[in-house]
Order: structure tokens, then sequence, then C-alpha cells
């Protein structure tokens, strides 16, 4: 049962250009949205997160927007970088204390020169 | 060294065997998690701990054991391994919902 639903599966964008990637999550509950990133043989690490009370969150370069009533978030990355090359999961957790994440299937990011 | 350590990285192991796979965390975080990765299936949580001595099943149980006998340490055992269990397994712990992972061990099932 995939509760957060992330797209795209891979994703190529040039050098100084918007990188978007797209979550959808069905569960109301959910109340903490964060995204990691990973590089190749290495965990994935916190990169930015965001909670439903506010819309927007923006951090250097990259910016989740977040939608509640179409239960839909998105990571914007500005300026794409080749060192943003790498794998991006959404998840989602909810209120019950439990600090479990739902993650999303991830999208492999590729910035070209 | 502070931080979250997992052994072996990489493992080769048949079929039928038992393999445990190490965790060790020196943040004192209530919370461990381990998970499987897998292409096409992202991070799916296999068993999860919020205190010594407390452990839940997590998306993918089957197949897999796990204690906490000790805070900082969260093994992982395969009690006969399948080959189906060939994934990259990676251990976390949290504190205020961020998750922190270890470098993940690399395990093929033969």
């Amino acid at each position: 049962q995939q509760q957060v639903k992330q797209s795209p599966q891979s994703l190529i964008v040039q050098k100084g250009g918007i990188s978007i990637i797209n979550c959808a999550y069905e569960n109301t509950a959910f109340d903490y949205f964060p995204w990691y990133q990973q590089f190749p043989g290495k965990g994935p690490a916190l990169l930015i997160a965001i909670r439903p009370d506010v819309s927007e969150k923006k951090e250097g370069r990259f910016t989740i927007s977040f939608n509640k009533s179409a239960k839909q978030f998105s990571l914007h990355i500005m300026d794409s970088q080749p060192g943003d090359s790498a794998t991006y999961f959404c998840a989602a957790a909810n209120n019950f204390g439990n600090e479990k994440l739902t993650f999303g299937t991830g999208t492999r990011l590729t910035i070209i020169p | 060294d502070a931080g979250i350590t997992q052994s072996p990285r990489y493992k080769i192991t048949e079929t039928g065997r038992q393999v445990t796979l190490m965790c060790h965390q020196t943040w004192s975080h209530s919370y461990m998690f381990w998970y499987r990765q897998d292409l096409g299936h992202g991070l799916r949580l296999i068993y999860y701990s919020a205190a010594a001595d407390i452990t839940d099943k997590g998306e993918v149980p089957d197949g897999y054991v796990v204690s906490r006998s000790k805070t900082e340490n969260f093994p992982l055992t395969l009690e006969s391994a399948t080959r189906s269990q060939t994934s990259v397994y990676f251990c976390a712990s949290s504190a205020v919902y961020e998750q922190y992972f270890g470098p993940g061990t690399r395990l093929t099932v033969t």
C-alpha cells in the first residue's frame, strides 16, 4: 500500500534550470513532510522539511511547496547544479508520535552541463 | 566517533544461512529503524524500536528478527536468508522526526 506517491521516477535537468519533484499523499493525519537527499553509496540525509501550517518553505536554492487541500507537496531546486545530482525521497509522518516516516519511491535527478 | 555506524558494509551469504547486520548509534536517540532499499520500491521499513526492549513491525517484517537490549544497538537478523532478501539495508535513528541514516550494508544472498 503506497501511501506516498512520488513522481517522476527519474529527471534530467540542464545546469541552471529548475528541478521539480512531486509527491502526493492519502493519509490526512500526516503532519510532517521531509525531503531526503541520497548520494550513491551513502545513506539518505535530511534536506528540508515542512509542516502543514505553511504553504512554502525555502532554504537556499531548495523550496518545498505544500498544498493541503490537494494533499500534494513538491520540491523545487532552483539554479540546479551538477552537485545536486542525487536521488531524492519525499516522506511523510503522522501525529501519533512514533516518528515513523513513510517514504516515496524516489526520484533520480541528473543535472547535465 | 559520534554518529551511526553499520557493520558489515558488504556481505555475501548463501541461501538458508543466518546473518546479522549490526547498527550502533552514539546519540542516545530513543527511536531506531531498519529499512531495505530496492530499485523501484524506495525505502521500506522492516522494523523499528521506540526504546530498549520495545520493537514493532514495519511494512516488510517477514523473515527478519530484531532485538534491542541497549539503547545504542539495534541488530537485524535474517534467520534463514533468501535471494529475495538481497538488498541494501539502512539503519536510522531519530530525534523529533529527523532521521539520521547509517552508511548502509549491501547484502547479497546467493
